[in-house]
């Protein structure tokens, strides 16, 4: 069965430091790849999405991420941390299948950057 | 961990029925249930935020009286898609606040293919 992980559950970073965090998919067909961050108390919001083309995305506030196909990866990178940057991520991966798509979450990573 | 139980995960119906959607928390209480949909090629957009014994808080540009939302209890919120039509054919999918005294975050359900035909 198609499956995301996300292997970090937490992560504790100071300020300025570089951030890269894993999401790992298990599907050998065609996959739309998402990642979300959640503030907390607010709803998720979109921080970048790759369906095709260039695989390293520009996501908003610096963030970026590079889908690796030979490593059903898509891991999401920013240079510089900042304390506003502490909130839950989650990768979501869409998985192709004939003429259905299944929107399958990985477990999230919770943020945490110490000013 | 916290378990929020989505059900159906696949539901076809004809247009002008209507359908129930229900997301469950396990072993936990969920006092807030975010529900998402997500139109093909995009990404998920928040339609509401249900609260257990309050009205739902809908965003703007969501049809109260078409997703009807109902968080009768503190382990059960469900969406209703009222006399479905085809354009409701969509992704939807509930996320509830993980429980204190556990891991931080948010735990979504599996998710909802509706279909309308």
């Amino acid at each position: 069965a198609q499956s995301v992980s996300q292997h970090n559950h937490h992560v504790i970073l100071s300020e300025a430091a570089s951030l890269e965090l894993g999401c790992n998919y298990s599907y050998g067909g065609t996959v739309n790849l998402f990642w979300y961050v959640q503030y907390p108390g607010q709803h998720l919001q979109l921080l970048l999405k790759y369906f095709s083309g260039d695989p390293l995305v520009k996501g908003i506030k610096g963030f970026e991420a590079e889908f690796i196909k030979s490593k059903f990866s898509f891991n999401l990178r920013k240079p510089s941390v900042q304390w506003s940057d502490t909130a839950e991520y989650f990768c979501a991966v869409t998985f192709s299948s004939g003429s259905a798509r299944q929107l399958t979450f990985g477990s999230g990573t919770q943020l945490t950057v110490l000013p | 961990g916290a378990v929020v139980s989505q059900h159906p995960s696949r539901v076809i119906c004809k247009s002008g029925t209507s359908v129930k959607i229900e997301c469950r928390s396990l072993d936990f209480q969920a006092t807030t249930m975010f529900w998402y949909r997500q139109f093909p090629k995009q990404s998920l957009m928040l339609m509401a935020t249900s609260n257990e014994g309050s009205k739902a808080t809908y965003e703007q540009g969501v049809e109260k009286d078409k997703f009807l939302i109902n968080h009768a209890s503190l382990t059960l919120s469900t969406l209703t898609v009222t006399s479905a039509h085809p354009e409701d054919s969509s992704f939807y999918i509930c996320s509830a606040p993980n429980p204190p005294g556990g891991r931080k975050g948010y735990t979504f359900g599996s998710g909802t293919r509706l279909t309308v035909v």
